[in-house]
């Protein structure tokens, strides 16, 4: 019940196009949804992050979308670029104790934007 | 922009031996984390530390692991006798307050041989 499930494995998009890349979620106690970006060598870096009271998060390119009764959320990234070609994980965190915010990461997506 | 900083950035140690992996975190954050993520595989909840003590802890995080904040700036993960597959990239990671972003380092990649 604390897995987050995250497809695709990898993703190749040309460049102007839309990368998406979803997560399924089963705990309901989940009330915090990140993404991730993680380039070669790199610590993951916050990219967006949604609550569940709302169903759509944009900033710039990149946008969250999220479907509380199906327990799933999906970042879409508009006019992708070779510079956004990293490995994206999807992640979820609750109230699971008084005193952490432990994240569950999913699995990751390579994406790849060829020009 | 503050960021966690971590030390080394790569270790390599035998099979069995002891290793401290460091980190410094953001200056006025309160809440501190392990993570590893195993070549190639998702990042993995460690250990979570609060208050001057583990707040929560995964099943990965056994009695070879420990974690201390020995001062007001360091934070630091032990192993006590390193095994194969603990080869991973240990990234720290720190926030501020409950539901505020986890700033993470750029981690230390651990070799076991």
């Amino acid at each position: 019940q604390q897995q987050v499930k995250q497809s695709p494995q990898s993703l190749i998009v040309q460049k102007g196009g839309i990368s998406i890349i979803n997560c399924a979620y089963e705990n309901t106690a989940f009330d915090y949804f990140p993404w991730y970006q993680q380039f070669p060598g790199k610590g993951p870096a916050l990219l967006i992050a949604i609550r569940p009271d709302v169903s759509e998060k944009k900033e710039g390119r990149f946008t969250i979308s999220f479907n509380k009764s199906a327990k799933q959320f999906s970042l879409h990234i508009m006019d992708s670029q070779p510079g956004d070609s990293a490995t994206y994980f999807c992640a979820a965190s609750g109230q699971v104790s008084y005193n952490t915010d432990k994240l569950i990461f999913g699995t990751g997506t390579r994406l790849q934007v060829f020009p | 922009e503050p960021e966690v900083t971590q030390t080394p950035s790569h270790q390599v140690t035998q099979m069995g031996q002891e290793v401290i992996l460091r980190c410094v975190p953001i200056s006025n954050h309160l809440y501190f984390y392990w993570y590893r993520q195993i070549l190639g595989q998702k990042v993995e909840f460690l250990v979570s530390f609060y208050n001057n003590e583990i707040s929560e802890k995964s099943e990965i995080f056994d009695d070879q692991f420990s974690v201390e904040r020995p001062d007001g700036s360091n934070f630091t993960l032990k192993i006590r006798s390193t095994k194969l597959e603990d080869s991973a990239m240990y990234f720290c990671a720190s926030t501020m307050d409950r539901g505020t972003p986890l700033h993470f380092g750029n981690g230390t990649r651990l070799t076991v041989t």
